[in-house]
């Protein structure tokens, strides 16, 4: 089935270093969606991306939607304590009137020194 | 505007019980998704509901099974429960009649199964 291959895993950085994650696909997807859980919580909805090759910022987070479908990656800047978490991508395909469903990857834990 | 809510946050099971979990989505949302997450797997579709009808549904078993309500309240049902069924239990909401990916989750329901 449909996999998204999301590295790295964890990473440990110190407070004010930029953040880069990524994400493969072996499938094109039409829309690709970042997410972050915090610890008790669900997921929530940080960028969304709807067209190949767009940039898109929402405060020190920054995504893009691959050229290829394939690929998008999220650059978190200027890191805080706060950016804790677990930072999931997402992929959706909905062609032909299809809803599709979000197939999420395994996610990339962050965690921030002080 | 309230969240996601869904019930019980924390339950615990026997092999071979059944359980209930309930969600109820944001305030005219009508559509409702359903997601397992564990360490190992990540986040995994279930299923998704709109306006009282299945419309897609993940590769999971027929014990998982679920509903929604004429008024958008879903519940998901897990039969002869297993081990391997312990796991958190998100539910999630979004509104528009087609699927852009972007959900707002609950906080999940934590089923241990003993």
């Amino acid at each position: 089935g449909q996999q998204l291959n999301q590295s790295p895993q964890s990473m440990f950085i110190q407070e004010g270093e930029d953040v880069s994650m990524n994400c493969t696909s072996s499938s094109i997807f039409n829309t690709w969606l970042w997410y972050k859980q915090d610890p008790g919580e669900g997921p929530v909805l940080l960028i969304a991306l709807y067209k190949a090759g767009e940039l898109t910022s929402n405060g020190r987070l920054t995504a893009q939607f691959g050229i290829t479908r394939k690929d998008s990656f999220l650059n978190i800047s200027a890191s805080i304590p706060s950016d804790v978490g677990i930072y999931f991508c997402a992929g959706l395909m909905n062609y032909g009137g299809s809803q599709g469903n979000l197939i999420f990857g395994k996610g990339t834990k962050l965690s921030v020194k002080p | 505007k309230a969240g996601v809510t869904q019930t019980p946050r924390y339950l615990i099971k026997t092999r071979g019980q059944q359980v209930t979990l309930s969600c109820s989505p944001i305030s005219g949302h009508r559509s409702v998704s359903w997601y397992q997450q564990t360490p190992g797997q990540g986040l995994q579709f279930l299923f998704e509901y709109f306006s009282e009808t299945q419309r897609n549904k993940g590769n999971f078993p027929g014990r998982f099974s679920g509903r929604q309500f004429s008024n958008s309240r879903s519940e998901m049902n897990v039969s002869t429960l297993e081990l391997g069924d312990s796991a958190l239990y998100l539910c999630a909401s979004r509104g528009g009649r087609r699927n852009t990916g972007e959900l707002f989750f609950g906080e999940g329901s934590r089923l241990t199964v003993l």
